[in-house]
């Protein structure tokens, strides 16, 4: 069964830390995992991208890297500020033929404190 | 670009009683999809429609929920009768072709089942 399990389930951080997401997942083969972020009372964003041939990808203070062997991926903030807090969710793309489904962890819920 | 639209974006109702979602997609994309978000849990997809036409509604309980994008363009998420259960956020989003390749979210519809 397709799965995606996401830690810790939540985090609090101190303004200015970093912190480290983490996401293990089952799916395979897949076309790509995606880091979203989602603010409180707001849809998700796209943070980063990877195929399943890239290992790292960048968006300003986000990095997301993916180890296909172990199939696990991180997410990890660097100087972390207070609109960090939120939600972030590690999404994989089955490959499947004809349309994909979209396989979504359950999050792991972010708070930086000043 | 404008990004998805939807409508409204909280609602309050008592279970047993009818609710409908609007949501209008970016122009142009020709995917729309419909996700329920229950607290602390990520997405689950409820519908999915290419174009006019539906491409999986396998996860949609069709006794009480039903969708549709007569024109291919916008679309409606009803819930008759509401259940306590189906208290959540309701997510749309929408990618330009089928394999949602990207898929953009909108911010979303909480509903509150008393």
């Amino acid at each position: 069964k397709n799965q995606v399990e996401q830690s810790p389930q939540s985090l609090i951080i101190l303004e200015g830390k970093n912190c480290t997401l983490q996401c293990n997942y089952t799916v395979s083969p897949f076309s790509n995992l995606r880091w979203y972020k989602q603010d409180t009372g707001r849809g998700p964003v796209s943070l980063t991208i990877m195929t399943f041939s890239e290992n790292t990808k960048s968006n300003g203070r986000y990095t997301a890297t993916l180890d296909a062997d172990t199939k696990q991926s991180s997410l990890h903030i660097t100087a972390s500020q207070l609109s960090d807090s939120a939600s972030y969710i590690c999404v994989v793309t089955p490959i499947s033929g004809g349309y994909n489904k979209l396989i979504f962890g359950a999050g792991t819920r972010l708070a930086v404190h000043p | 670009e404008a990004g998805v639209a939807q409508s409204p974006r909280y609602k309050i109702i008592e279970k047993r009683q009818s609710v409908a979602f609007w949501c209008n997609p970016i122009s142009g994309h020709a995917t729309l999809y419909w996700y329920q978000q229950i607290l602390g849990q990520g997405p689950k997809l409820l519908i999915q429609f290419q174009n006019n036409g539906v491409v999986d509604d396998s996860q949609l309980p069709k006794d009480r929920f039903s969708a549709e994008r007569l024109k291919g363009v916008d679309s409606t998420l009803k819930i008759q009768p509401a259940k306590l259960e189906d208290s959540a956020v309701y997510l749309c989003a929408s990618s330009l072709d089928v394999e949602g390749t990207e898929q953009f979210f909108g911010p979303g519809t909480r509903l509150t089942v008393l």
